[in-house]
């Protein structure tokens, strides 16, 4: 099993592109997130999916869109780049809602100009 | 407001001794609580969890131990080892609130040998 794999690993984008940061996992899991991490703060959840074809927002879900047509994949849209969106994203996924079984992905570092 | 705080941003402790990350948080509804342990260029991996049942939980050599009337969670390593070298997430959730959990900045240990 590969896990949760995420592409790309570095990405530098000018302000007011848009771009696709993929997630996917061969686990069958149900649950998925995207998590932003900026220095001196913990993790924060931008959406989440409990299963296929239903997303919700999270604690910072401003200039983000998701979609979860199937349940390995749980991709995050960024459709306006803003230097204030530059951070290290994760996802996750989990089999259950306790989260113990969480698997996070290594990460993409995004660079906005 | 951080609900989710971690005063100690690095700590650093030799070989064999024990280790003690400390996490505080300031929502009284939180009641499971969860530590990651991250790895440079690694996404989080779980590490161990506490209910609010509970007050301590033990998995080999990490113990964690909660506070409920401090609101205050601690997690013990013993004895540190130099490959607990990494940066330590804490976390917390309301399970009203389902996977929606809320992160500590983390704090990095140095295990010296």
């Amino acid at each position: 099993n590969a896990g949760v794999t995420q592409t790309p690993k570095f990405q530098v984008l000018k302000t007011g592109q848009s771009m696709t940061l993929q997630c996917a996992q061969d686990m069958n899991h149900e649950y998925m997130s995207w998590y932003r991490q900026d220095p001196g703060m913990g993790l924060r959840l931008i959406h989440y999916s409990v299963g296929a074809g239903i997303t919700d927002q999270g604690e910072v879900p401003n200039g983000y869109n998701v979609s979860r047509s199937t349940t390995e994949d749980f991709p995050l849209r960024l459709l306006s780049a803003a230097p204030s969106q530059t951070s290290v994203y994760f996802c996750a996924s989990s089999q259950d809602e306790t989260q113990e079984t969480q698997y996070f992905g290594p990460g993409t570092r995004l660079l906005v100009l | 407001d951080q609900q989710v705080k971690q005063n100690s941003p690095s700590l650093s402790v030799q070989e064999g001794r024990i280790s003690i990350l400390n996490c505080d948080y300031t929502n009284s509804m939180f009641d499971y609580f969860l530590w990651y342990k991250k790895y440079p260029a690694e996404g989080p991996t779980f590490l161990i969890s506490i209910s609010s049942i509970k007050d301590k939980n033990e998995d080999g050599r990490f113990t964690v131990f909660l506070n409920k009337s401090a609101k205050h969670l601690s997690l013990h390593i013993v004895p540190s080892q130099p490959g607990d070298s990494a940066v330590y997430f804490c976390a917390a959730s309301d399970y009203n609130y389902g996977q929606n959990f809320v992160f500590g900045p983390g704090t990095r240990l140095s295990v010296l040998p």
